[in-house]
Formats: structure tokens, sequence, C-alpha cells
């Protein structure tokens, strides 16, 4: 099935450092979603973008809707050891700002390994 | 609190059985539930989905008679995996929606041995 561009694949950083993933489409998307996934468990919603060029914060985690709708990236600030993990991003045709939410197309995911 | 909840959390089965899966959300009502399965180091991939009280829609290539999806409540939705291979060995996450809202469940590491 049809997936998003995420990149990188991977990043080892050290801690205190700032970092950058971001995701392209070749089609557009109405709704964008962030979500880190750890080990053995399941994805958890990070940050959701629902308006093209709208750039939304969740404490040290910003993330933007591409202006053409068809990009999102997702910035990490000072890291921390606990911010190991997959992030992945997904894409929804569909418009969720107050309506049910429907299919998720996803990123390959960023695996991310923060060194204290 | 957890807001969906999957059982089992890990389940070991012998080749040629069926393991049932069962997504369970808390807190809400789910109108529409997901079935995702994602095999390691790699992303999640869409299998179906249902909605409560209807037939569930399969994605390409996935086998309908293989993954029985039983959506009988807005609460409720289990996925059987018939006549298990080795190649069936992967983690299962549910994905249940609700109008304004959305949660995975913690996902099951099946093992099929």
């Amino acid at each position: 099935g049809q997936q998003l561009n995420q990149s990188p694949q991977s990043m080892f950083i050290q801690e205190g450092e700032d970092v950058s993933m971001n995701c392209t489409s070749s089609s557009i998307f109405n709704t964008w979603l962030w979500y880190k996934q750890e080990p053995g468990e399941g994805p958890v919603l990070l940050i959701a973008l629902y308006k093209a060029g709208e750039l939304t914060s969740n404490g040290r985690l910003t993330a933007q809707f591409g202006i053409t709708r068809k990009d999102s990236f997702l910035n990490i600030s000072a890291s921390i050891p606990s911010d190991v993990g997959i992030y992945f991003c997904a894409g929804q045709k569909s418009n969720a700002g107050g309506t049910s939410y429907g299919k998720l197309t996803f990123g390959q995911g960023t695996i991310l390994t923060v060194h204290p | 609190g957890a807001v969906v909840s999957q059982h089992p959390s890990r389940v070991i089965c012998k080749s040629g059985t069926s393991v049932k899966i069962e997504c369970r959300s808390l807190d809400f009502q789910a109108t529409t539930m997901f079935w995702y399965r994602q095999f390691p180091k790699q992303s999640l991939m869409l299998m179906a989905t249902s909605n409560e009280g209807s037939k569930a829609t399969y994605e390409q290539g996935v086998e309908k008679d293989k993954f029985l999806i039983n959506h009988a409540s807005l609460t409720l939705s289990t996925l059987t995996v018939t006549s298990a291979h080795p190649e069936d060995s992967s983690f299962y996450i549910c994905r249940v929606s609700g109008q304004y809202e959305q949660y995975f469940g913690p996902g099951t590491r099946l093992t099929v041995t």
C-alpha cells in the first residue's frame, strides 16, 4: 500500500541536541499526525495538524503542516534519553478536525537513539 | 488510564492452530476499528477496517478468510488468525476511532512456532 516518505530512517544524537525529521508525499493529505512508538507498545499520538501551514507545539515538540499539504516536519528540541523510540508520521485524506478519523497512511518511521 | 486494551498481549501458538486477538475500547464508543500488522523495524501496515455491525473491508493482499474480523459492538473487535503459519508471526495493533478521537491499542505479539 501507499506509504509516506519519511526521513531520516535513523538518528543517533547526544542528549541536549535538537532533532528534525520530515515526511513527504506525492498526494495531498488533509490531516497530518505524528506518533511515537516504544518497543513492544502501540503508537502514541504526539501532535495532530489539521490546517495547511499550521505550526503546533507540544512541550519540546514542534510540528508543521506543509503549505502544499504534501509534507510535514517534526522537531524535538533539547533531546533527553526518554525521547528514544520510533517516530512515525501519518497522513489522512479526510478532514478530521471535528469529524471521525479514517484510514491513515504511515511513513516508514525514524528510529531515534539519544546518548546520555 | 488506558483507553484501548488488547488481549492477549503476547501469544505463542503452534503452526496450523487459530488465535483470537481482542481489542476493546474502554472509555468511548468506537464507531470504527482498524487492524494493523507490524513486522520488526517496519512501519504499520493496515490490514482491514471494520465498522460496528458490518463486514470488515480488507486491504489488498490481505486474505479475509485467513484474518477473520468481527466488530460486534461499539467497544469490541476481534481478529482471528486462522491456520496460523510462522510467517504470520508479527505485532498486531488495533486502532479505535470515535467521532472526535482515536487511539491505538498496546499491541499483541504473535509468535507461531
